[in-house]
C-alpha cells in the first residue's frame, strides 16, 4: 500500500527554536496533505490542509504564523513550528490522500514527537 | 460543524471475546466517510476499517466488522475473537468531501489474558 513517511520521529529542541518536520509520499503524489495535533491522551486534532502551490488552509484557532506549512511538492509537506514554547510539545501527524484514489483509507506518517524543553 | 462522539473512554474485553466500540458522528454532508483507526503506544494510526454514507452493506475486514446504522448516525466497531495484540487506543473518524478527517477522543481498549 501507500507509504507516508514523516521525518523526525522524535525530536527535542530549546524553547525559542524552530523545527521543521517533513512528511513524504514515497510511491504515490499527494496534492494535498493534512497536519494534525495529538496532545497525550486526547484525540487528533486537524490543524491545517497542505495544498501543492498554494498556502496552506488553517483551522480555526490555529496560528499560521507560528506553525508554517510548505507544500512545495507532490510528494513533500513541511510544517516548521517556530519560536517553539513548552506548550507546543505534542504530537504531530501528517495524512495524505492518492491521487485518483478510491474511497478508502487516507495514509498517516508515523507520527513525530515533539518535546520543547 | 462536524461532530464524532466515542462515549467510552474506556473498554475492557476478555480474549477470544468480541467487543463494540460505539461511535456516534453528526454532519450535514451528503456524503461522508466513515473510519476507524488502531493507535498503538508507538502512534502510528494504522487503518482497520471504511464505510461509505452510500454503502448499503456494513463493512468488513477480517475480525473487524462495522455496524453502520445511517439513520441513527451511529458506526460502531466490532472485533471479534479479541487477541492481546488489539489492546491500543481506537479512532472513529469522518471523511469529509475535502478529505479532512475529524477525530472522535478515542476508546481505550484492554485486552484480558
Amino acid at each position: 500500500g501507500a507509504v507516508v513517511s514523516q521525518h523526525p520521529s522524535r525530536v527535542i529542541c530549546k524553547s525559542g527554536t524552530s523545527v521543521k518536520i517533513e512528511c513524504r509520499s514515497l510511491d504515490f503524489q499527494a496534492t494535498t496533505m493534512f497536519w494534525y495535533r495529538q496532545f497525550p491522551k486526547q484525540s487528533l486534532m486537524l490543524m491545517a490542509t497542505s495544498n501543492e502551490g498554494s498556502k496552506a488552509t488553517y483551522e480555526q484557532g490555529v496560528e499560521k504564523d507560528k506553525f508554517l506549512i510548505n507544500h512545495a511538492s507532490l510528494t513533500l509537506s513541511t510544517l516548521t513550528v517556530t519560536s517553539a514554547h513548552p506548550e507546543d510539545s505534542s504530537f504531530y501527524i501528517c495524512s495524505a490522500r492518492a491521487q485518483g484514489a478510491g474511497s478508502t483509507e487516507a495514509f498517516f506518517g508515523q507520527g513525530t514527537r515533539l518535546t520543547v524543553v | 460543524a462536524q461532530k464524532i462522539t466515542q462515549t467510552q473512554p474506556g473498554m475492557f474485553v476478555q480474549e477470544k471475546e468480541a467487543v463494540t466500540l460505539d461511535c456516534t458522528y453528526d454532519t450535514s454532508d451528503p456524503s461522508y466517510g466513515l473510519f476507524w483507526y488502531k493507535q498503538p503506544s508507538s502512534g502510528e494510526m494504522i487503518f482497520l476499517i471504511y464505510q461509505g454514507s452510500y454503502d448499503q452493506q456494513n463493512a468488513t475486514e477480517g475480525r473487524y466488522s462495522l455496524n453502520f446504522q445511517k439513520a441513527r448516525k451511529s458506526a460502531n466497531l466490532v472485533i471479534s475473537a479479541s487477541q492481546l495484540g488489539d489492546s491500543a487506543m481506537y479512532f472513529c473518524a469522518m471523511r469529509r468531501t475535502g478529505n479532512q478527517f475529524y477525530f472522535g477522543t478515542g476508546t481505550s481498549l484492554t485486552v484480558i489474558p
